[in-house]
């Protein structure tokens, strides 16, 4: 079965850290571009980054929003996709979804980021 | 904000049909392939359409996608309750470096 299942998520303060993970299966991972999307309370989906794959040098890119901030990596052994996030605001406070938007494969469960103090 | 634009809403009786239209520019829908997104309340988007038209194994023939110049349309017939849904357009945008999404639009089965 073709899952994609995320960890990590929890409630931090505003500044503070945390680190995503997203465990996929059941397809070849390293051959997929993958991608962190997020959804905040009752908004609609905002693309957070995207990592490529070993053969287009793991080049990664970032929306504004978060650029300097978040950092996607991924371990292609462990099948496995990470965003760490530090500096973290109020305005982060979303669903974080794990996927590889353009492709057939679904999206993760998502886990929630709550950013409050 | 979203930089692809839908309708907020469209809405019809069960049995007939709807399209929801996703405008964007040369940049991103102009030039990449367009996938089209299911979401339920509470869970995660669901991925109906990808490469502009092509169905995912499970996505009912009921739902199609296509594409014209830097517009894109998802159409669903044969409308079900079960459809109710928010539904929202994606694509790369090469000036933004980036995935962009639609609006979102939220299908009323009447």
């Amino acid at each position: 079965e073709v899952q994609l299942v995320e960890s990590g998520g929890g409630l931090v303060q505003p500044g503070g850290s945390l680190r995503l993970s997203c465990v996929a299966s059941g397809f070849a991972f390293s051959d997929q571009y993958m991608d962190w999307v997020r959804q905040a309370p009752g908004k609609g989906l905002e693309w957070v980054g995207r990592i490529r794959d070993k053969a287009n040098s793991y080049v990664t890119d970032y929306a504004a929003s978060v650029k300097g901030r978040f950092t996607v990596s991924r371990d292609d052994s462990e099948n496995s996709l990470y965003l760490q996030m530090n500096n973290l605001k109020s305005e982060d406070t979303a669903v974080y979804y794990c996927a590889s938007t353009g492709s057939f494969l679904p999206w993760g469960q998502g886990t929630l980021v709550t950013v409050s103090s | 904000q979203s930089v692809l634009t839908q309708p907020p809403s469209v809405s019809a009786a069960p049995g007939q049909k709807v399209t929801i239209s996703c405008s964007g520019r040369s940049s991103n829908i102009g030039d990449n392939y367009v996938s089209w997104y299911q979401q339920f309340p509470g869970t995660a988007p669901k991925v109906l359409i990808f490469d502009n038209n092509k169905r995912p194994s499970g996505t009912p023939d009921r739902f199609s996608g296509s594409k014209s110049g830097t517009s894109a349309t998802l159409g669903i017939t044969g409308l079900q309750t079960g459809d109710e849904a928010d539904y929202y357009c994606g694509t790369w945008d090469n000036s933004l470096t980036g995935e962009v999404f639609g609006t979102g639009t939220k299908v009323i089965v009447l």
